[in-house]
């Protein structure tokens, strides 16, 4: 059971926007920042999301994050179907004293 | 070009120890914090643990707790994960990762290696 929880799947059509939710508590979430990572399988995952909002060099504006309380949300505007992949939220947990993934959310474009 | 080259995984026996190895280019590594993260089939990633760049913090996820140990040489551009008495469920692909912010609880992870395969049975 992950420290962070996720809904294990997601769909939606090429054009449309859907959205990823990542909840967690006062010592994870709330307390730090939240990142969010793709992932396709036999590759290494990519940094999508970092400091909540923020998007590394490269990444299309189609990804954005969001952040208030104990969640965060992903939302991928405009689905193509190389989005297709396994998405993970990720903060530091001060009472674990550790990063935490969240369980992971595989998006399937229809 | 930057990157970082994971290796030292292979097949090993339930109780022996492996070290994983990440080299790392194109960059100053001796500035940046590392991480190991795994994914075992099937699973989701793993956080494994984190050593700051002067390798003075050190931390590590509950599952690797006794048996992982992080550790770097600044001066081989290079970071390790050495893991003893290996156990069927540490079956995964190990990926190394570099934290892009000062702070573990503020930072991402924004350059990953390709991952090496451990794969423990008898």
């Amino acid at each position: 059971q992950s420290v962070l929880t996720q809904p294990p799947s997601a769909s939606g059509a090429p054009g449309q926007r859907v959205t990823i939710s990542c909840s967690g508590s006062s010592s994870n979430i709330r307390s730090n920042d939240v990142c969010w990572y793709q992932h396709l399988p036999g590759t290494a995952p990519k940094l999508l999301i970092h400091n909540n909002h923020q998007r590394p060099s490269g990444v299309p504006d189609r990804f954005s994050g969001s952040k208030s309380g104990t969640s965060a949300s992903l939302a991928i505007s405009g689905l193509r179907s190389e989005d297709e992949a396994d998405y993970y939220c990720a903060a530091w947990d001060d009472s674990l004293r550790s990063r935490v993934f969240g369980g992971g959310t595989k998006l399937t474009v229809l | 070009e930057v990157q970082l080259v994971d290796s030292g995984g292979g097949l090993v026996r339930p109780g022996e120890s492996l070290r994983l190895s990440c080299a790392a280019s194109g960059f100053t590594f001796s500035i940046y914090s590392m991480n190991w993260v795994r994914q075992a089939p099937g699973k989701g990633l793993e956080w494994l643990s984190y050593i700051s760049r002067d390798s003075n913090y050190r931390y590590y996820a509950d599952s690797a707790k006794g048996r992982f140990t992080i550790s770097r040489d600044n001066a081989r551009n290079s970071l390790y994960l050495q893991v003893s008495s290996l156990r069927a469920e540490d079956t995964a692909v190990y990926f190394c990762a570099r934290d892009e912010g000062e702070l573990a609880r503020l930072s991402g992870m924004d350059v990953w290696g390709q991952g090496t395969s451990v794969i423990v049975s008898s």
